[in-house]
């Protein structure tokens, strides 16, 4: 079964600095894909980025990057240049094997980026 | 379309009354999932749809718990004789029937059993 590792309970941030969340994963699908979302206060979950396994190159949507490195089952989140919206929870996802597709979520990574 | 809509966003219901949850997904969407979600965690799969078909269903989701999609295009979430553990943000998602690919989310029920 696909599962998801989230060890960082909380993150705090200068605004303007850049901030890395870390997420592992496990799978025993050779061809897989991995998605970020963001989960602000108001609760709807906000698809950020997808990383697929056989790009190679990593994935970027504007501030968002992944820095996936498939070796150590890791695809860590990195903000750039952090804004005080972007305060709030955030879940690395992987969908389930055999057809289903069922995003696996972690626990998540809370942020707080500081004024 | 703007997305996939959930109705109500709150609701207070008092311990063994029945509740009812719709999901409005993304039109073109095929699969349709609902998550439970407690406070620290992340989302819990319960059950997923692909068009009318009830596919999957979670362990979480006792006989207390019942999913329909009808007519393939929105579901319904009924929880019978709630309970205080029932107390929870009720998720639902839609995605299209291709191999990989996000899946977009509601704002969720916050339900409250009191």
């Amino acid at each position: 079964a696909q599962k998801i590792t989230q060890t960082q309970p909380g993150m705090f941030v200068q605004e303007k600095e850049a901030v890395t969340l870390d997420c592992t994963y496990d799978t025993s699908d050779q061809s897989y894909g991995l998605f970020w979302y963001k989960q602000p206060s108001s609760g709807e979950m906000i698809f950020l980025i997808y990383q697929g396994s056989y790009d190679e190159q990593n994935a970027t949507e504007g501030r968002y990057s992944l820095n996936f490195q498939k070796a150590r089952k890791s695809a860590n989140l990195v903000i750039s240049a952090s804004q005080l919206g972007d305060s709030a929870m955030y879940f690395c996802a992987i969908p389930a094997s055999g057809g289903s597709y069922i995003p696996t979520f972690g626990r998540g990574t809370s942020l707080i980026v500081h004024p | 379309d703007t997305g996939v809509s959930q109705d109500p966003r709150h609701k207070i219901t008092k311990r063994g009354q029945n509740v009812t949850f719709r999901c409005d997904p993304i039109s073109e969407h095929n699969r349709l999932y609902w998550y439970r979600q407690t406070l620290g965690q992340g989302p819990e799969f319960l059950t997923y749809f692909q068009n009318e078909a009830q596919l999957e269903k979670s362990r979480l989701l006792s006989d207390r718990f019942s999913a329909e999609r009808p007519k393939g295009s929105f579901s319904t979430l009924e929880i019978q004789r709630t309970e205080q553990g029932d107390s929870a943000m009720y998720l639902c998602a839609s995605s299209l029937q291709v191999a990989v690919t996000e899946a977009f989310f509601g704002q969720g029920t916050r339900l409250t059993v009191v």
